[in-house]
């Protein structure tokens, strides 16, 4: 089907571990983005990506690495998971053009114990 | 930097009412701006946006949006609430030609009371 797709939609993990959570789309779309929302603070960005192989910081990048070989693929891996590191994460989509909107996914959980 | 600003952590309105969820931002450019909507275990869902031209933006399941560049606000609104309206409004704004992710709000719940 057609959309952006998040895998998986819940996770625990272990502090200290590395997880990785993978997000796909179907559009073609050039940007990708990872954001985590936590109480308080909505919706907070932790990197994107303009295509294939090109990607950038955001607001709150560290402890997070992220990589883009195909363009329809985005994984966000947590090196070393940390207990600040739970939260609701999303990945979304949008063309190329600046004044499109952004397609969301529907969100992984994640708890780090 | 780019940021916005929800001021109301909760807004309660009666079913039948008109309701308006506040949103200003500040850019240092053209501001691009848009609404969002996420029911509960969702991820968002987009309602509207603001690029350019009419300051009455008119979106998804009756909302519409008036950007007032002078009080740098982009206020959602809807006659008349419905109960199924119940959800978390994110307001987000991008800078024309510059950053390239969305900035959000901390978000508005928006509760319709039967």
């Amino acid at each position: 089907d057609a959309g952006i797709t998040q895998s998986p939609r819940y996770k625990i993990t272990e502090t200290g571990r590395q997880v990785t959570l993978m997000c796909h789309q179907t559009w073609s779309h050039s940007y990708m983005f990872w954001y985590r929302q936590d109480l308080g603070h909505g919706l907070r960005l932790i990197y994107y990506s303009a295509a294939a192989d090109i990607t950038d910081k955001g607001e709150v990048p560290d402890g997070y690495v992220v990589s883009r070989s195909k363009t329809e693929n985005f994984p966000l891996t947590l090196e070393s998971a940390t207990r600040s590191q739970t939260s609701v994460y999303f990945c979304a989509s949008s063309r190329f053009d600046r004044d499109t909107e952004a397609f969301f996914g529907q969100g992984t959980r994640l708890t780090v114990v | 930097a780019q940021s916005v600003a929800q001021p109301e952590d909760q807004v309660n309105v009666a079913e039948g009412n008109p309701l308006t969820v506040k949103c200003t931002y500040s850019v240092s450019g053209n501001p691009y701006l848009f609404w969002y909507v996420q029911y509960p275990n969702r991820g968002l869902q987009f309602l509207l946006k603001y690029i350019t031209g009419d300051n009455l933006v008119k979106g998804s399941y009756g909302f519409e949006a008036e950007f007032n560049k002078s009080q740098t606000s982009f206020h959602l609104k809807k006659p008349s609430a419905l109960v199924s309206d119940s959800a978390l409004y994110f307001c987000a704004v991008r800078e024309g030609g510059g950053a390239d992710g969305l900035t959000f709000g901390k978000g508005t719940h928006l509760i319709i009371q039967p």
